[in-house]
């Protein structure tokens, strides 16, 4: 059983839609992760939070917005996406940066993403 | 972050021992070797990972070249449930963050 869970599992919308992707974590972990998984490609890093600050946006669209309230919460704000953005939206958390850099990142099983 | 390179596709028989190797010939000093797998409809999970001595846990072992420019992932006896994609990535003890290539996807045959 995963620790970290994400909400919805699967999600259709049209480009003009707004909808919000959740991800919950009871690890104790201090960081978070979004990932985008496309058909055929490497999973990419888009956002990092560190103690609820972002500390990496890796060139993600605008209309991609992270918002992280707490350590245990992230969400992924969308808005006027692109057939393009149609992929699995991956959550991670782990110990924070520093002594603990190298522990393991937690994934959740995503969010099937699909832009009509 | 240093790259690693690993073959697109492996093959195993079920209950037989399967080794899935990394070359990783630019790593730094600083560099661990980290070394997760995507089950099906799943997200990554992590399986094990070393800096430069040989490591074994309840998953499988990981073998690290003297050079540290390679490494092999051993699962000891395969399952139809190790069938997955496998990514070896090089991690800096600076940053907490995870570079995937394309892995290698583990079929196993009965």
């Amino acid at each position: 059983e995963t620790g970290v869970t994400q909400t919805p599992r699967h999600l259709v919308m049209g480009m003009t839609n707004k909808k919000s992707l959740k991800c919950e974590q009871h690890l104790g972990h201090n960081a978070m992760y979004w990932y985008k998984q496309s058909a055929k490609k490497p999973l990419e890093l888009m956002f990092v939070y560190n103690f609820k600050e972002q500390t990496e946006n890796n060139s993600v669209p605008s209309r991609f917005s992270p918002e992280c309230p707490n350590s245990s919460h992230l969400f992924l704000h969308l808005h006027t996406l692109q057939p393009e953005d149609s992929a699995l939206y991956l959550c991670a958390s782990s110990q924070g940066p520093g002594p603990y850099s190298n522990q393991p990142q937690h994934f959740g099983d995503g969010t099937r993403l699909s832009i009509l | 972050d240093a790259k690693t390179t690993q073959p697109n596709s492996m093959e195993s028989n079920e209950e037989e021992p399967v080794h899935l190797p990394c070359n990783h010939s630019t790593i730094s000093g600083t560099d661990y070797i980290h070394w997760y797998r995507q089950l099906p409809s799943q997200g990554p999970e992590y399986v094990i990972h070393g800096l430069t001595s040989n490591v074994n846990n309840r998953m499988a072992s990981l073998a690290i070249a003297e050079d540290r420019k390679s490494s092999t992932l051993i699962l000891h006896r395969a399952t139809l449930r190790d069938a997955a994609v496998y990514y070896c990535i090089l991690r800096n003890n600076a940053g907490n963050m995870l570079t995937f290539g394309g892995g290698t996807r583990l079929m196993v045959k009965p």
